[in-house]
């Protein structure tokens, strides 16, 4: 089925570790986006990319580095995790078949750092 | 960079009753309007959105107006439901043109609560 899965969905980690949130997508978007969000509330872009090899810093700094290897796949890891990363991060997508470029969202990774 | 505005932070209704949630934005060249939907523990999902070359768009209980000029859009939800209580939130884009690629500006949500 086409859809953008993002893993874990939860996980809770102690300060000073490096992990990786996974993203991906099937439905053949060229356009990634990662938001944080914190509980309930406001959006806040990350990070955004075009396509393969090209990532962009969003509109909220962020200690987080993305990748972008295959079309399918955007990856975000924090090399040093501290408390206040703690929020939940989406991931989204968009349709390359229209000019407006709807945003399709996984279901997030709710990041507690301990 | 474009700044969207979203009023107000929480709504309260009786079941049957009408809701608006108004949002203005700040980047006159913005031409794409879309309206998610995120229930409790889900991710956001799109309910309805407008471009700039029409005033109003409908969807059965749900209607959303832009005012250009004016630089402000809302939604209208008519014949409120339980199930229809969740945050929502305007955004804005700019579309394709432009370097924006499709990047969405969210406003600040509102929280809607529909009381049976």
């Amino acid at each position: 089925e086409a859809d953008i899965y993002q893993t874990p969905r939860y996980l809770v980690i102690g300060t000073g570790k490096k992990i990786t949130l996974e993203c991906s997508q099937t439905m053949g978007h060229d356009k990634m986006y990662w938001y944080q969000q914190d509980p309930g509330m406001e959006l806040h872009l990350i990070h955004y990319s075009y396509g393969v090899n090209s990532t962009e810093k969003g509109d909220l700094s962020s200690e987080s580095t993305v990748s972008r290897i295959r079309t399918e796949h955007f990856p975000l890891t924090l090399e040093s995790a501290r408390p206040s990363h703690t929020s939940q991060y989406l991931c989204a997508s968009s349709s390359p078949g229209t000019a407006f470029y709807e945003q399709y969202f996984g279901p997030g990774t709710r990041l507690t750092v301990t | 960079g474009e700044n969207v505005e979203q009023h107000p932070s929480t709504l309260s209704v009786q079941e049957g009753d009408s809701a608006v949630i108004k949002c203005t934005y700040s980047d006159s060249a913005s031409n794409y309007f879309p309206w998610y939907k995120q229930e409790l523990g889900k991710r956001p999902q799109l309910i309805i959105d407008i471009r700039s070359n029409v005033g109003e768009k409908k969807d059965q209980r749900i209607a959303v107006t832009l005012n250009k000029t004016a630089k402000h859009f809302s939604l209208h939800i008519t014949e409120t439901q339980p199930e229809d209580s969740a945050v929502y939130f305007c955004a804005a884009s700019t579309g394709a043109g432009g370097t924006s690629y499709g990047k969405l500006t969210f406003g600040q949500g509102t929280i809607l609560t529909v009381h049976p």
